[in-house]
């Protein structure tokens, strides 16, 4: 399935490093999503767009930084992370935000050092 | 309470085995239900949605009981595949854009 698509899958990084996530939908959708997914936790919403607009940043430090340029591209800019940011990254898209459902993309799994 | 919870398992069960998962949710608000499935390292999938009326596809049957505040999900005929880790997904009544999600309840079928 390529309905949503994410870059890279895997990526491994230092905590003075900079990199960028890339999630991109193929769904003609509106809203956009970024998760979190640490083992044995469940997924947290961190950011979501609206029609490009940011309509919840769910208090995540400010290292992680979103960027949203159309409905259909959704980035997160990442720098000086912690080891406990290591997790799996989840990007997700819908129709409209909250009632409609979900659709996610594979994921980065991101391990910092 | 947490919004959602779920048993986190693992349920164990033999192939052809039926079983089934609950998943609560605190506010009775809601009005968005989902099953999720998913597998070691991989993505969330959407399994099915869940309607007042309940809904019932193949094997998988899921229901909500608004007053108790659960939805369950039942699976008939367990096959090895069915292996996976169940999350629910309720949506969050306010002003944000939220579905939240369950911890999620593991399911192991054995031979």
């Amino acid at each position: 399935e390529t309905g949503v698509t994410q870059t890279p899958r895997h990526l491994v990084m230092g905590m003075t490093n900079k990199k960028s996530l890339k999630c991109e939908q193929h769904l003609g959708h509106n809203a956009m999503y970024w998760y979190k997914q640490s083992a044995k936790k469940p997924l947290e919403l961190m950011f979501v767009y609206n029609f490009k607009e940011q309509t919840e940043n769910n208090s995540v430090p400010s290292r992680f930084s979103p960027e949203c340029p159309n409905s259909s591209h959704l980035f997160l800019h990442l720098h000086t992370l912690q080891p406990e940011d290591s997790a799996l990254y989840l990007c997700a898209s819908s129709q409209v935000p909250s009632r409609e459902t979900q659709y996610f993309g594979p994921g980065t799994r991101l391990l910092v050092l | 309470r947490k919004e959602v919870e779920q048993d986190p398992g693992p349920f164990n069960v033999p192939e052809g085995a039926t079983v089934a998962f609950n998943c609560t949710y605190s506010n009775s608000a809601s009005q968005s239900f989902f099953w999720y499935r998913q597998d070691c390292r991989k993505e969330p999938k959407l399994l099915m949605s869940v309607y007042s009326s309940g809904n019932e596809d193949g094997r998988f049957t899921a229901q909500l009981n608004r007053a108790s505040q659960y939805i369950s999900l039942l699976i008939r005929d367990s096959k090895l595949s069915d292996s996976a880790t169940y999350l629910c997904a309720v949506n969050k009544v306010d002003s944000s854009y939220k579905l939240i999600f369950g911890s999620g309840t593991r399911l192991l079928v054995r031979p």
